[in-house]
């Protein structure tokens, strides 16, 4: 199993422009997250999906949006992006538990560095 | 809101040593705590978490916590420190919400010296 796998590894863009960070899992988890590393701020998540067809947005939503293409992947895409977006992005997922207790913990892919001059 | 607070930037110990990376908590309901680790340049790996039950809680590669409440506090510690522990470890913590979104602290860079 690859677990969780991200492309691009790097990427630079000019401010205004847009891309869109690919995320795949292949453990069939029902969840997927997509969260952004930032020196002394620790990870803060963008959005998430808790189970295919739903989406959700976390604690630093804007300027981004994602879709659940199908259970598999979870795209991020940035529409016109800013260099306050310059970030670490990772990707995550989780077998969503039955019962209200996270009996299970996360997998993240290797990240995407993103700098936008 | 819930929170987690690590309050040290950077430990440093000399390998055999003993390890304490520090972390608090601030939540309204039950927490459920987690710690994480993350090499250079990888994602971030489980390492333990505490759900319920016994306060100490043993994880990956040695690596264990003690859960306080009264002290709302989530300590990772190790007895004799390796120079390959010498990583990033984030504390997080997630409600009984009957989703699992955690909340992250900003990390504990932690290096070990031969």
């Amino acid at each position: 199993n690859a677990g969780v796998t991200q492309t691009p590894k790097f990427q630079v863009l000019k401010t205004g422009q847009s891309m869109t960070l690919q995320c795949a899992q292949d453990m069939n988890h029902n969840s997927m997250y997509w969260y952004r590393q930032d020196p002394g701020m620790g990870l803060r998540l963008i959005y998430y999906s808790a189970s295919e067809g739903t989406t959700d947005k976390g604690e630093v939503p804007n300027g981004y949006n994602v879709s659940r293409l199908n259970k598999r992947e979870f795209s991020l895409r940035l529409e016109s992006a800013a260099p306050s977006q310059t970030s670490v992005y990772f990707c995550a997922s989780m077998e969503l538990a039955e019962l209200k207790v996270p009996l299970y913990e996360q997998y993240f892919g290797p990240g995407t560095r993103l700098t936008v001059t | 809101a819930q929170s987690v607070a690590q309050p040290e930037d950077q430990v440093n110990v000399a390998e055999g040593n003993p390890l304490t990376v520090k972390c608090t908590y601030s939540v309204s309901g039950n927490p459920y705590l987690f710690w994480y680790v993350q090499y250079p340049n990888r994602g971030l790996q489980f390492l333990l978490k505490y759900i319920t039950g016994d306060n100490l809680v043993k994880g990956s590669y040695g690596f264990e916590a003690e859960f306080n409440k009264s002290q709302t506090s989530f300590h990772l510690k190790k007895p004799s420190a390796l120079v390959s522990d010498s990583a990033l470890y984030f504390c997080a913590v997630s409600l009984d919400t009957g989703f699992q979104k955690l909340v992250f602290g900003t990390g504990t860079r932690l290096l070990v010296s031969p």
